[in-house]
């Protein structure tokens, strides 16, 4: 399966900056995975992001709040604008797996507003 | 809209003792049931994929099985390196989306 490097892990920012999370696969791939995982809720699907177009995004995200860069097919970003209190949540990126292996994610960004 | 839920919250057992997870989906066109183990400060590891009601699979003390409304997750003779929250996710739709239940904090006492 594949290797996803993400950073920063965590992060501590004064509300009103933006912050950009890398995400590094070791293999290329076609989509990446844009979640949030707010203390005591799900894991939730901010956008996919597929190489060469304009990033997917779920309802309730939009694009001026959490730009997604997909230069390539290893490498994506996403730019959490415009921090406030209600945006400290950790954030994942994740990768289809192969074969039998599922989706796999990277170890996530713990971002904390204040 | 699609669903998971997961129970319980909060499982507590004591080296041992078996129990079982439970997941109720409704997940439009679910083409997998995926389970999930996170320890704190980490991403989801990725334990069962499940495709079809009936399917079993298993890997050490767990097992996970699918029926067409909900899976379970059996842990036989837990250890307390067991100890993590399951996860489980329905991937459904058009653009391959994971709907995530919030998980069951599962801690094993030795």
């Amino acid at each position: 399966s594949a290797v996803i490097s993400q950073k920063p892990s965590r992060d501590i920012c004064q509300r009103g900056t933006s912050l950009t999370i890398q995400c590094q696969v070791d293999s290329q791939v076609t989509m990446m995975f844009w979640y949030r995982q707010q203390p005591g809720q799900s894991l939730t699907l901010i956008a996919t992001a597929n190489q060469g177009s304009e990033a997917t995004y779920e309802s309730g995200f939009v694009i001026d709040k959490f730009p997604i860069s997909r230069p390539n097919l290893t490498f994506s970003t996403l730019t959490v604008s415009n921090m406030s209190p209600e945006d400290s949540s950790i954030y994942l990126c994740s990768v289809a797996g192969t074969g039998n292996y599922g989706y796999t994610f990277g170890s996530g960004t713990r971002l904390t507003i204040v | 809209e699609d669903q998971v839920t997961q129970s319980p919250e909060a499982l507590r057992l004591q080296e041992g003792e078996s129990s079982s997870l439970n997941c109720s989906y409704t997940v439009s066109g679910l083409r997998g049931l995926f389970w999930y183990r996170q320890d704190p400060g980490k991403g989801p590891e990725f334990l069962f994929t499940l495709y079809s009601a009936g399917e079993e699979k298993e890997k050490e003390r767990l097992k996970a099985t699918l029926t067409k409304k909900e899976s379970f997750l059996h842990i036989t003779a837990p250890k307390p390196e067991d100890s993590a929250t399951y996860l489980c996710a329905g991937e459904g739709g058009s653009n391959y989306k994971l709907t995530f239940g919030k998980g069951t904090l599962l801690t094993v006492n030795p």
